[in-house]
């Protein structure tokens, strides 16, 4: 089991609220991710980070910004959550860059804008 | 355009049976395929990884083939059982970056009935 956390695991708000999602690892990981997951579909690539001070743009546009200030934390935040938010969230981490590296997932967060 | 394509979408067998789930994709260059195991609400956790070199790989119950040739791979679930019901998602990575970009399929939802 991955010691990769996210808080909350269920969030229900309203529009026009401003959100953050908790990400931390506590594997000393330098990458870290953000997915996006829709009901059925594939995981989409939203945020990542090569480590402290470092955020890239994934490969689909989100209204969503994210930080990283410490190793072990990767927060995403909504400024102003919308219904079209309304999706399942997936933090990862891994120990080196490369694609031969595993990837462990957080449990995710599931937000519902209302 | 990289993509993973899987099938069947979804499947349903009983308990004890064996089922085998497809993975197809077009990811170049190839630096290893995955197979996660996805339960509902929750994060994926990795079954097997692959490299361009191997051909087979067990975990458990769980046997996963790659022909890097054809560009597929299989997953393999002996006698199934009731905790096996989730989302089987295959993922491939690519060898041209260092972020170790992640190509997911959609998954194969795989219901085990008693």
């Amino acid at each position: 089991e991955a010691d990769i956390y996210q808080t909350p695991r269920y969030l229900v708000i309203g529009t026009g609220k401003k959100i953050t999602l908790e990400c931390s690892q506590t594997m000393g990981h330098d990458k870290m991710y953000w997915y996006q997951q829709d009901p059925g579909m594939e995981l989409h690539l939203i945020h990542y980070s090569y480590g402290v001070n470092s955020t890239e743009k994934g490969d689909l546009s989100s209204e969503s910004t994210v930080s990283r200030i410490r190793t072990e934390h990767f927060p995403l935040t909504l400024e102003s959550a919308r219904p079209s938010h309304t999706s399942q969230y997936l933090c990862a981490s891994s120990p080196a860059p490369g694609g031969g590296y595993e990837q462990y997932f957080g449990p995710g967060t599931r937000l519902t804008v209302t | 355009k990289n993509q993973v394509e899987q099938s069947p979408q979804s499947l349903i067998i009983l308990e004890g049976k064996n089922c085998t789930l497809q993975c197809n994709y077009t990811v170049s260059p190839f630096s290893n395929l995955r197979w996660y195991k996805q339960d509902t609400g929750r994060g994926p956790v990795s079954l097997t990884i692959m490299t361009f070199s191997e051909n087979t790989k067990s975990n458990g119950r769980y046997t996963a083939t790659l022909d890097a040739d054809t560009k597929q791979s299989s997953l393999h679930i002996t006698a199934s059982q009731l905790s096996d019901s989730a989302s089987y998602i295959c993922v491939v990575s690519d060898r041209g970056s260092t972020l170790g970009r992640l190509y997911f399929g959609r998954g194969t939802q795989l219901t085990v009935w008693p």
